[in-house]
């Protein structure tokens, strides 16, 4: 069974450029998760997906960020403009359902903005 | 709010050592609590889990217990390998706000 996939694997940008993500979850797991993890600290949620709808965007700065899973399966998330505070590993998570079902994690992101 | 209080690092044994990280938890209810572990250049990958008091989960030779009376989950094998050199991550599921939640995670380092 194939695992989380995530692209690109490395992103290095100037500060107040824009930057996209993408993740393409285990085939027919609904739920999809954007975390972001800076350096040193644990991953931290900043959206969540229920096949294509949003079920928690709570900690998603909506003035950069943004993300979208069209037809409810690949996800893409936006950055523009990007800061510095923003350099981290994005990782992207899938799960079956919702109520703590295990998360499968891709390799994740790593953003750096100079 | 929830949240998750990790053993600080870095971490370094010799192989064969007996490893313990402690981990700490507060959240309302009953949350269920994972063990995640990220090996260099991966992703996280679960390491174990239990979903009520008294619950013990075990992989890989690594073991946690989920304490009520002290709301801990600490992580403990009995002989680490080198190959067991990696971040840890504590994490619980809270079944009041719907989220996973982590510690700062652990790194462990184990040499020959």
């Amino acid at each position: 069974e194939a695992g989380v996939a995530q692209s690109p694997r490395y992103k290095i940008i100037e500060k107040r450029q824009s930057v996209a993500f993408w993740c393409n979850p285990i085939s027919g797991h609904a739920t999809l998760y954007w975390y972001q993890q800076i350096l040193g600290q644990g991953p931290k949620l900043l959206i969540q997906f229920q096949n294509n709808g949003v079920v928690d965007d709570s900690q998603l700065p909506k003035d950069r960020f943004s993300a979208e899973r069209l037809k409810g399966v690949d996800s893409t998330l936006k950055i523009q403009p990007a800061k510095l505070e923003d350099s981290a590993v994005y990782l992207c998570a899938s799960s079956i359902g919702l109520a703590g079902n295990e998360q499968f994690f891709g390799p994740g992101t790593r953003l750096t903005v100079l | 709010g929830d949240s998750v209080t990790q053993m600080e690092g870095p971490v370094t044994l010799s192989e064969e050592a007996f490893l313990t990280i402690n981990c700490t938890y507060t959240a309302t209810g009953y949350p269920s609590l994972f063990w995640y572990v990220q090996y260099p250049g991966e992703g996280l990958q679960l390491l174990l889990k239990a979903t009520k008091a008294d619950d013990k989960g075990s992989n890989k030779g690594f073991e946690a217990t989920y304490r009520k009376e002290t709301t801990s989950f600490h992580l403990e094998k009995g002989s680490v390998q080198v190959s067991d050199s990696a971040v840890y991550f504590c994490a619980l599921y809270g079944f009041g706000n719907e989220k996973l939640t982590f510690g700062t995670g652990t790194r462990l380092t184990i040499i020959p």
